[in-house]
C-alpha cells in the first residue's frame, strides 16, 4: 500500500533563510513523487515531480527536492525563504501502474519577514 | 480561462437537503477526480473517473453519486447531507498515459461545504 508521511504539521523559518520541509514515502516498486502548493482559499498548484533521473529536482518559485531512495524521502527545500512562501505544502506519491495518488496530510510553511 | 472550475464556490444548508457540486475542465485530460478536505487539511481521494468510467471509488458513503456526462464533467451529488460532510471539495484532472503515473492534477479552487 502507498503512504505519505509529513512529519512536521507547522515549518517556520525566517525570511532569507534556507528552508526544508520533509517528507516520507511507502510505495511498492518505484515511486513518482511530487509537492504541490495550497495558497488560502484556492486548489493544489503543482511545483515539482520526480519521476527518474537525477535525484535533485528543481521545480517552480526556485523550489526543489531531493529524492533518496535509501531513506525513501523527498524532501522540499529553498535555499532562501520568501515571505510569499508561506502556505500549504502536499506531498504525494504514486505507484508506477494506476491512478490513485496518495497525499500527505500536509505541512504549514510560515515565513517571517 | 479557468483549467478547472468548480461551482458553486461556497455551498451552506441543512442537514437531510440534497445537493449537487459541479466540475468542468477545459484542458482535455482523459481523468478526473474528487477529493475532500477536512478542516485539518488532510486531503482524501474519493472519486476517479477515466474517460466517463469510474476507476477509483474509495470508501465514501453511498450517500455521494458521482455523475460523468462526458470526460470533461465531472459532478457530485450528495443525498441527506450530514453535519460530517461539512468539508472543502476539490476537483481535479489530469492525463493519464496508459501504464504510467507521471501526470500532474490540476486543481479546481474548492467547493467550501457548509452543513448545518
Amino acid at each position: 500500500a502507498q503512504s505519505v508521511a509529513q512529519p512536521e504539521d507547522q515549518v517556520n523559518v525566517a525570511e532569507g533563510n534556507p528552508l526544508t520541509v520533509k517528507c516520507t514515502y511507502s510505495v511498492s516498486g518505484n515511486p513518482y513523487l511530487f509537492w504541490y502548493v495550497q495558497y488560502p482559499n484556492r486548489g493544489l498548484q503543482f511545483l515539482l515531480k520526480y519521476i527518474t533521473g537525477d535525484n535533485l529536482v528543481k521545480g517552480s518559485y526556485g523550489f526543489e527536492a531531493e529524492f533518496n531512495k535509501s531513506q525513501t524521502s523527498f524532501h522540499l527545500k529553498k535555499p532562501s525563504a520568501l515571505v510569499s512562501d508561506s502556505a500549504l505544502y502536499f506531498c504525494a506519491v504514486r505507484a508506477i501502474v494506476g491512478f490513485k495518488t496518495i497525499f500527505g496530510a500536509g505541512t504549514r510553511l510560515f515565513v517571517k519577514a | 480561462d479557468t483549467a478547472v472550475s468548480q461551482t458553486p464556490k461556497y455551498l451552506v444548508t441543512q442537514m437531510g437537503n440534497d445537493k449537487s457540486i459541479k466540475c468542468e475542465q477545459n484542458l482535455g485530460h482523459d481523468t478526473m477526480y474528487w477529493y475532500k478536505q477536512d478542516s485539518k487539511k488532510f486531503l482524501k481521494i474519493m472519486f476517479s473517473y477515466n474517460n466517463k468510467e469510474l476507476i477509483i471509488n474509495e470508501t465514501v458513503p453511498n450517500r455521494f453519486s458521482p455523475k460523468s456526462p462526458d470526460k470533461a464533467h465531472l459532478n457530485l451529488h450528495i443525498n441527506s447531507l450530514e453535519l460530517g460532510d461539512s468539508a472543502v471539495y476539490f476537483c481535479a484532472s489530469s492525463q493519464v498515459v496508459l501504464a504510467e503515473a507521471k501526470n500532474i492534477q490540476y486543481f479546481g479552487a474548492g467547493t467550501r461545504l457548509s452543513v448545518l
